[in-house]
């Protein structure tokens, strides 16, 4: 069964730091790696999206990187803000199949 | 309204109660997408639909679960006596082709089954 790991589960930061966020996953090739955010009791929306062959993408303060050698994803959030909390979910699509992470749930404090 | 949009945003069964749930896609968007969120974990397929097709059913945990589309648009997510561990945010998305491509999600049904 294919499989995304997040990691952390959840972190703390102060507004204004940067924090990363790792995605493991065992799908390989794959169609596209997404990262989404979340926010409390809304639907996920999309922040990058990466090709199998790509190795960062930025929108804004996110930028994503991806190592297919060891099969990893980051997402890094430049100069946090408060409205950055929420959770970040990493998502493999590899054909028909969309595979989740459990996501990493982020708090930015002021 | 633009984007997708999903009734009720939360629902109470009592176990053994048949719940439906609805989701509008947004309009024009061929293929839709039904997944379940459990608390503090990532959403997990369900089902798929390309039209009124439903392409995928796979992650139907069972066949208390049912899903249809049948003119291609809104669709319906009934779960029939329901139990307590169906106790899940249901999230519908939709996207413009198919399930590599961006995917727009509704705001989810809260279940809480009693």
């Amino acid at each position: 069964k294919n499989q995304v790991e997040q990691s952390p589960q959840s972190l703390i930061i102060l507004e204004g730091k940067n924090c990363t966020l790792q995605c493991n996953y065992t799908v390989s090739p794959f169609s596209n790696l997404r990262w989404y955010k979340q926010d409390t009791g809304r639907g996920p929306v999309s922040l990058t999206i990466m090709t199998f062959s790509e190795n960062t993408k930025s929108n804004g303060r996110y930028t994503a990187t991806l190592d297919a050698d060891t099969k990893q994803s980051s997402l890094h959030i430049t100069a946090s803000q408060l409205s950055d909390s929420a959770s970040y979910i990493c998502v493999v699509h590899e054909g028909n199949m969309l595979t989740f992470g459990g996501g990493t749930r982020l708090m930015v404090k002021p | 309204g633009a984007g997708v949009s999903q009734s009720p945003r939360y629902k109470v069964a009592k176990r053994g109660q048949d719940v439906a749930l609805r989701c509008d896609p947004i309009s024009g968007h061929v293929s839709l997408f039904w997944y379940q969120q459990a608390l503090g974990q990532g959403p997990e397929f369900l089902t798929y639909f390309q039209n009124e097709a439903q392409l995928d059913k796979s992650g139907l945990p069972s066949d208390r679960f049912f899903a249809e589309r049948p003119e291609g648009s809104v669709s319906t997510l009934k779960i029939q006596r329901t139990q307590q561990e169906d106790s899940a945010v249901y999230l519908c998305a939709s996207s413009s082709g198919g399930p590599a491509d961006t995917q727009y999600f509704g705001p989810g049904t809260r279940l809480t089954v009693l």
